[in-house]
Protein backbone atom coordinates (compact mmCIF):
# COMPACT_ATOMS: atom_id res chain seq x y z
CA UNK A 1 0.00 0.00 0.00
CA UNK A 2 1.57 3.73 -1.14
CA UNK A 3 1.41 5.72 2.32
CA UNK A 4 3.41 8.08 4.40
CA UNK A 5 5.10 6.68 7.65
CA UNK A 6 6.09 9.02 10.63
CA UNK A 7 8.16 7.96 13.52
CA UNK A 8 8.01 8.00 16.14
CA UNK A 9 4.50 8.06 17.23
CA UNK A 10 5.18 9.73 20.20
CA UNK A 11 8.95 11.80 21.69
CA UNK A 12 9.89 13.52 24.65
CA UNK A 13 12.25 15.50 24.32
CA UNK A 14 14.62 17.64 27.51
CA UNK A 15 15.07 21.19 26.50
CA UNK A 16 18.22 21.94 25.04
CA UNK A 17 18.30 18.56 23.33
CA UNK A 18 17.74 18.38 18.93
CA UNK A 19 15.18 15.81 18.40
CA UNK A 20 14.65 14.49 14.79
CA UNK A 21 11.34 13.40 13.08
CA UNK A 22 11.02 10.87 10.55
CA UNK A 23 8.56 10.98 7.39
CA UNK A 24 8.57 8.54 4.86
CA UNK A 25 6.76 7.95 1.80
CA UNK A 26 6.11 5.73 -1.32
CA UNK A 27 3.95 7.55 -3.15
CA UNK A 28 6.40 8.48 -5.67
CA UNK A 29 5.32 12.50 -5.07
CA UNK A 30 7.77 15.29 -5.48
CA UNK A 31 6.52 17.64 -3.24
CA UNK A 32 6.60 17.02 0.85
CA UNK A 33 6.00 19.22 3.73
CA UNK A 34 5.91 19.83 7.09
CA UNK A 35 2.99 21.47 8.98
CA UNK A 36 3.02 22.24 13.02
CA UNK A 37 -0.85 21.85 14.42
CA UNK A 38 -1.34 22.96 17.75
CA UNK A 39 -5.06 23.25 19.08
CA UNK A 40 -7.46 26.47 18.08
CA UNK A 41 -4.38 27.59 15.47
CA UNK A 42 -4.88 25.09 12.45
CA UNK A 43 -1.97 23.75 10.28
CA UNK A 44 1.05 26.02 10.15
CA UNK A 45 3.84 25.13 7.39
CA UNK A 46 7.30 24.85 8.98
CA UNK A 47 8.89 23.28 6.08
CA UNK A 48 8.16 22.13 2.13
CA UNK A 49 10.55 20.81 -0.50
CA UNK A 50 9.35 20.26 -4.12
CA UNK A 51 12.42 18.38 -5.42
CA UNK A 52 15.13 16.44 -3.85
CA UNK A 53 17.89 18.53 -3.06
CA UNK A 54 15.69 21.30 -2.43
CA UNK A 55 13.72 23.05 0.32
CA UNK A 56 11.80 26.00 1.29
CA UNK A 57 11.35 28.02 4.55
CA UNK A 58 7.37 28.15 5.34
CA UNK A 59 5.80 30.54 7.78
CA UNK A 60 7.49 29.33 10.92
CA UNK A 61 11.08 27.66 10.11
CA UNK A 62 12.68 29.45 12.99
CA UNK A 63 14.01 26.69 14.90
CA UNK A 64 13.30 23.65 12.56
CA UNK A 65 15.81 22.36 9.82
CA UNK A 66 15.30 19.94 7.40
CA UNK A 67 16.92 17.92 4.79
CA UNK A 68 15.97 16.12 1.21
CA UNK A 69 18.58 13.83 0.08
CA UNK A 70 16.19 11.38 -1.17
CA UNK A 71 12.52 11.50 -2.62
CA UNK A 72 11.09 9.16 -0.25
CA UNK A 73 12.47 10.90 2.81
CA UNK A 74 12.10 14.53 4.55
CA UNK A 75 13.53 14.55 8.18
CA UNK A 76 12.77 17.64 10.30
CA UNK A 77 15.14 18.18 12.98
CA UNK A 78 13.34 20.39 15.76
CA UNK A 79 16.82 22.45 17.08
CA UNK A 80 17.09 23.45 21.18
CA UNK A 81 16.42 26.99 19.07
CA UNK A 82 12.82 26.43 18.74
CA UNK A 83 11.09 27.96 21.99
CA UNK A 84 8.18 25.95 22.12
CA UNK A 85 8.34 22.56 20.19
CA UNK A 86 5.69 20.76 22.07
CA UNK A 87 3.23 20.48 19.30
CA UNK A 88 1.55 17.55 16.76
CA UNK A 89 3.87 17.84 13.84
CA UNK A 90 2.33 16.31 10.81
CA UNK A 91 4.56 15.02 7.11
CA UNK A 92 2.26 15.48 3.58
CA UNK A 93 3.04 14.59 0.17
CA UNK A 94 1.42 15.86 -2.98
CA UNK A 95 1.37 14.76 -6.23
CA UNK A 96 2.61 17.24 -9.25
CA UNK A 97 -1.38 18.73 -9.99
CA UNK A 98 -1.47 19.97 -6.84
CA UNK A 99 -4.53 17.78 -6.20
CA UNK A 100 -4.26 17.58 -2.64
CA UNK A 101 -2.49 15.87 0.31
CA UNK A 102 -2.49 13.27 1.95
CA UNK A 103 -0.92 13.31 5.48
CA UNK A 104 1.20 11.02 7.53
CA UNK A 105 -0.20 9.97 11.28
CA UNK A 106 2.13 12.32 12.92
CA UNK A 107 4.19 12.75 15.65
CA UNK A 108 3.22 14.12 19.06
CA UNK A 109 6.53 15.84 20.40
CA UNK A 110 6.83 16.71 23.90
CA UNK A 111 9.16 18.35 26.19
CA UNK A 112 9.65 17.64 29.76
CA UNK B 1 -1.03 36.34 0.21
CA UNK B 2 -3.95 33.62 0.88
CA UNK B 3 -5.40 32.79 3.71
CA UNK B 4 -8.58 30.88 4.65
CA UNK B 5 -11.20 31.84 7.55
CA UNK B 6 -13.16 29.13 9.71
CA UNK B 7 -15.61 31.48 11.51
CA UNK B 8 -17.06 28.34 13.36
CA UNK B 9 -14.42 26.98 16.29
CA UNK B 10 -16.64 24.81 17.93
CA UNK B 11 -19.83 23.92 17.03
CA UNK B 12 -22.05 21.09 18.67
CA UNK B 13 -24.90 19.51 17.80
CA UNK B 14 -27.68 16.63 18.06
CA UNK B 15 -27.52 13.62 15.94
CA UNK B 16 -29.86 14.45 12.79
CA UNK B 17 -29.85 18.22 12.87
CA UNK B 18 -27.59 20.26 9.72
CA UNK B 19 -24.81 20.88 9.75
CA UNK B 20 -22.89 23.83 7.80
CA UNK B 21 -19.67 25.23 8.52
CA UNK B 22 -18.36 28.37 6.92
CA UNK B 23 -15.23 28.99 4.93
CA UNK B 24 -13.77 32.12 3.42
CA UNK B 25 -10.98 32.53 1.26
CA UNK B 26 -9.19 35.40 -0.20
CA UNK B 27 -6.76 34.91 -2.96
CA UNK B 28 -6.98 36.76 -6.10
CA UNK B 29 -6.75 34.06 -8.58
CA UNK B 30 -8.44 30.41 -9.73
CA UNK B 31 -8.35 28.34 -6.46
CA UNK B 32 -8.76 24.72 -5.59
CA UNK B 33 -10.00 24.10 -2.77
CA UNK B 34 -10.37 21.46 0.08
CA UNK B 35 -12.00 20.04 3.45
CA UNK B 36 -10.34 17.21 5.96
CA UNK B 37 -11.64 15.56 8.47
CA UNK B 38 -9.37 14.51 12.10
CA UNK B 39 -11.07 12.00 13.87
CA UNK B 40 -10.24 11.58 17.54
CA UNK B 41 -6.84 10.02 17.30
CA UNK B 42 -6.68 9.94 13.62
CA UNK B 43 -4.93 11.61 10.86
CA UNK B 44 -6.41 14.65 8.73
CA UNK B 45 -8.03 12.69 5.70
CA UNK B 46 -9.59 14.14 2.39
CA UNK B 47 -13.49 14.67 2.37
CA UNK B 48 -13.77 16.43 -0.50
CA UNK B 49 -12.22 18.52 -2.92
CA UNK B 50 -13.35 21.10 -5.91
CA UNK B 51 -11.06 21.93 -8.81
CA UNK B 52 -13.86 23.14 -11.41
CA UNK B 53 -16.86 22.41 -13.07
CA UNK B 54 -19.93 22.16 -10.44
CA UNK B 55 -19.81 24.15 -8.00
CA UNK B 56 -21.70 21.47 -5.93
CA UNK B 57 -19.24 18.65 -5.52
CA UNK B 58 -20.26 15.86 -2.84
CA UNK B 59 -17.75 13.96 -0.53
CA UNK B 60 -17.63 10.88 1.85
CA UNK B 61 -19.76 9.87 4.18
CA UNK B 62 -22.43 12.39 2.99
CA UNK B 63 -20.61 15.67 3.08
CA UNK B 64 -21.12 18.34 0.16
CA UNK B 65 -19.62 21.16 -0.38
CA UNK B 66 -20.88 24.57 -2.37
CA UNK B 67 -18.22 26.73 -3.83
CA UNK B 68 -19.81 30.46 -4.38
CA UNK B 69 -17.10 32.15 -6.30
CA UNK B 70 -18.62 35.95 -5.97
CA UNK B 71 -18.69 35.15 -2.21
CA UNK B 72 -14.84 33.75 -1.73
CA UNK B 73 -16.68 30.70 0.00
CA UNK B 74 -16.82 27.10 0.62
CA UNK B 75 -19.04 25.85 3.29
CA UNK B 76 -19.27 22.50 4.14
CA UNK B 77 -23.16 20.94 4.69
CA UNK B 78 -24.85 17.68 5.73
CA UNK B 79 -28.29 17.39 6.22
CA UNK B 80 -28.20 15.02 9.18
CA UNK B 81 -25.11 14.63 11.30
CA UNK B 82 -24.37 11.69 13.07
CA UNK B 83 -22.14 10.87 16.27
CA UNK B 84 -19.48 9.04 14.38
CA UNK B 85 -19.16 12.91 12.94
CA UNK B 86 -17.50 13.82 15.65
CA UNK B 87 -14.41 15.30 14.57
CA UNK B 88 -12.74 18.30 13.58
CA UNK B 89 -12.72 20.04 10.02
CA UNK B 90 -10.44 21.76 7.89
CA UNK B 91 -10.70 24.21 5.21
CA UNK B 92 -7.73 24.44 2.87
CA UNK B 93 -6.98 26.33 -0.35
CA UNK B 94 -4.31 26.73 -2.68
CA UNK B 95 -3.49 29.03 -5.66
CA UNK B 96 -3.89 27.17 -9.31
CA UNK B 97 -0.71 28.21 -11.36
CA UNK B 98 1.19 28.77 -7.98
CA UNK B 99 4.72 27.37 -8.19
CA UNK B 100 4.14 26.46 -4.52
CA UNK B 101 1.29 24.10 -4.51
CA UNK B 102 1.23 25.02 -0.39
CA UNK B 103 -2.04 24.54 1.10
CA UNK B 104 -3.37 27.21 3.40
CA UNK B 105 -5.52 25.54 6.42
CA UNK B 106 -8.17 27.52 8.07
CA UNK B 107 -7.66 27.24 12.29
CA UNK B 108 -10.27 24.53 12.33
CA UNK B 109 -14.27 23.83 13.45
CA UNK B 110 -14.29 21.23 16.30
CA UNK B 111 -17.40 19.76 15.64
CA UNK B 112 -18.82 17.81 18.64
CA UNK B 113 -22.42 15.59 17.95
CA UNK B 114 -24.47 14.50 21.00
CA UNK B 115 -26.61 11.21 20.65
Amino acid sequence: DGGITQSPKYLFRKEGQNVTLSCEQNLNHDAMYWYRQDPGQGLRLIYYSQIVNDFQKGDIAEGYSVSREKKESFPLTVTSAQKNPTAFYLCATQPEDWAGYTFGSGTRLTVV
Amino acid sequence: AQSVSQHNHHVILSEAASLELGCNYSYGGTVNLFWYVQYPGQHLQLLLKYFSGDPLVKGIKGFEAEFIKSKFSFNLRKPSVQWSDTAEYFCAVNGRGSTLGRLYFGRGTQLTVWP
